[in-house]
């Protein structure tokens, strides 16, 4: 079972709707939750940043954290066109003898259709 | 946007020459990363810096050496490049370490290895 766990897409939705992107960890020692967007040919930007369970919201974006359920999703509301990317989760956990680990999940692709 | 550059942007080379990329921040953040991004793998760490003059391998290291002499400077060497090291290659920084503090990535070198 891979640590990190996220559908791959491509996911498309018309604009206006509610967008749902997910990952799934098996990995309970990870504290610090993520989420990246990532426009074609540009680094990853970061869009969120969680450390606790619950919810989190900036904008027309929500992050949810559930560490009991090892599964953390990022909600987005009112899809435009413009947050046609990829979306990127990752988590970090201190791994032991002073060293600590970043995982990402490979990526959702998502398309906002005018 | 956080002020990373990365040089050069593009490149085509031929297996068995020598490669160096830059990656040159303006945040005066004292560590920075090297990930490659992949199809099918995301993005994976090759060596990251903790200081100038400090760093340490991530986890596909294989073939690649970097250094860092300047706080701002962090160089990725492909010593004899290999059509495997054909990727996209990003920079990174953080203010802290890795657990607590999200990464800031540059636009990414795109490299063909021929």
């Amino acid at each position: 079972q891979k640590e990190v766990e996220q559908d791959p897409g491509p996911l498309s939705v018309p604009e206006g709707a509610i967008v749902s992107l997910n990952c799934t960890y098996s990995n309970s020692a990870f504290q610090y939750f993520m989420w990246y967007r990532q426009y074609s040919r540009k680094g990853p930007e970061l869009l969120m940043y969680t450390y606790s369970s619950g919810n989190k919201e900036d904008g027309r974006f929500t992050a949810q954290v559930d560490k009991s359920s090892k599964y953390i999703s990022l909600f987005i509301r009112d899809s435009q066109p413009s947050d046609s990317a990829t979306y990127l989760c990752a988590m970090s956990a201190y791994s032991g003898a002073g060293s600590y680990q970043l995982t990402f999940g490979k990526g959702t692709k998502l398309s906002v259709i005018p | 946007d956080a002020g990373i550059t990365q040089s050069p942007r593009h490149k085509v080379t031929e297996t068995g020459t020598p490669v160096t990329l830059r990656c040159h921040q303006t945040e005066n953040h004292r560590y920075m990363y090297w990930y490659r991004q992949d199809p099918g793998h995301g993005l994976r760490l090759i060596h990251y810096s903790y200081g100038v003059k400090d760093t340490d391998k991530g986890e596909v290291s294989d073939g690649y050496s970097v250094s860092r002499s300047k706080t701002e400077d962090f160089l990725l060497t492909l010593e004899s490049a290999t059509s495997s090291q054909t990727s996209v290659y990003f920079c990174a920084i953080s203010e802290t370490g890795i657990l607590n503090s999200p990464l800031h990535f540059g636009n990414g070198t795109r490299l063909t290895v021929t």
